[in-house]
């Protein structure tokens, strides 16, 4: 069956270093893979989209890879500061649907 | 200012009663979304609609119910037969297939 897999353990980073987050995912091909943050008690956030035909996407301080023969992707967030400190979901869509499945998430902490 | 609105933000469902819980959009999305999320867990989409008067069931259905009687709206219903109904309720809404998902703040559902 298809499978979304995230970091379970937190990452811990020191401010200014740049944060890396894996989602891999097992078992299909989505043509495109969306990532959110979602802050306790609030729902997700949209932040970007990447297909599979763009090995980057970038904004601002974030930027995306998606590696089709690694069934990978990672979310980089330079220069991080404390108020980046969140939970990271992964989220291609279901195999079929063009509905977003939705990893665990990585909580990601970043100390002053 | 466009967005999702779910209300309450925190509901108690006594034991055999049935809870609605609102989901009210502005955003023009034909499609809107429910889904739970477990401390944990990823989110599971419990049902979702493409278009007024029509829904599917999500990978969660059982012991929920839904309608969707105007674009605005999609409330949706946990019914007596959700042995395990508490849990944190996210609303969504999007556009064209690929779209960003908006959230609502979430309902969080006990038990009494």
């Amino acid at each position: 069956s298809q499978k979304i897999e995230q970091n379970s353990e937190a990452l811990n980073i020191q401010e200014g270093k740049t944060a890396t987050l894996t989602c891999n995912y097992t078992n299909y091909s989505p043509a495109y893979l969306q990532w959110y943050r979602q802050d306790p008690g609030r729902g997700p956030v949209f932040l970007l989209l990447i297909r599979e035909n763009e090995k980057e996407k970038r904004k601002e301080r974030l930027k995306v890879t998606f590696d089709t023969t690694l069934k990978q992707s990672l979310f980089h967030i330079t220069a991080s500061q404390p108020a980046d400190s969140a939970t990271y979901l992964c989220a291609p869509p279901g195999g079929g649907s063009y509905i977003p499945t939705f990893g665990r998430g990585t909580s990601l902490i970043v100390h002053p | 200012d466009g967005g999702i609105t779910q209300s309450p933000k925190y509901l108690f469902r006594k034991e055999g009663q049935n809870v609605t819980l609102s989901c009210e959009q502005n955003l023009n999305h034909d499609a809107m979304y429910w889904y739970r999320q477990d401390p944990g867990q990823g989110l599971r989409l419990i049902y979702y609609s493409q278009i007024v008067n029509d829904f599917q069931k999500g990978d969660i259905a059982e012991g929920y119910s839904v309608s969707r009687e105007k674009k605005e709206s999609f409330p949706l219903t946990v019914t007596s037969a959700q042995k395990n109904p508490t849990a944190f309720y996210l609303c969504a809404s999007s556009t064209q297939k690929e779209g960003a998902q908006h959230f609502g703040d979430g309902t969080r559902l006990s038990i009494l």
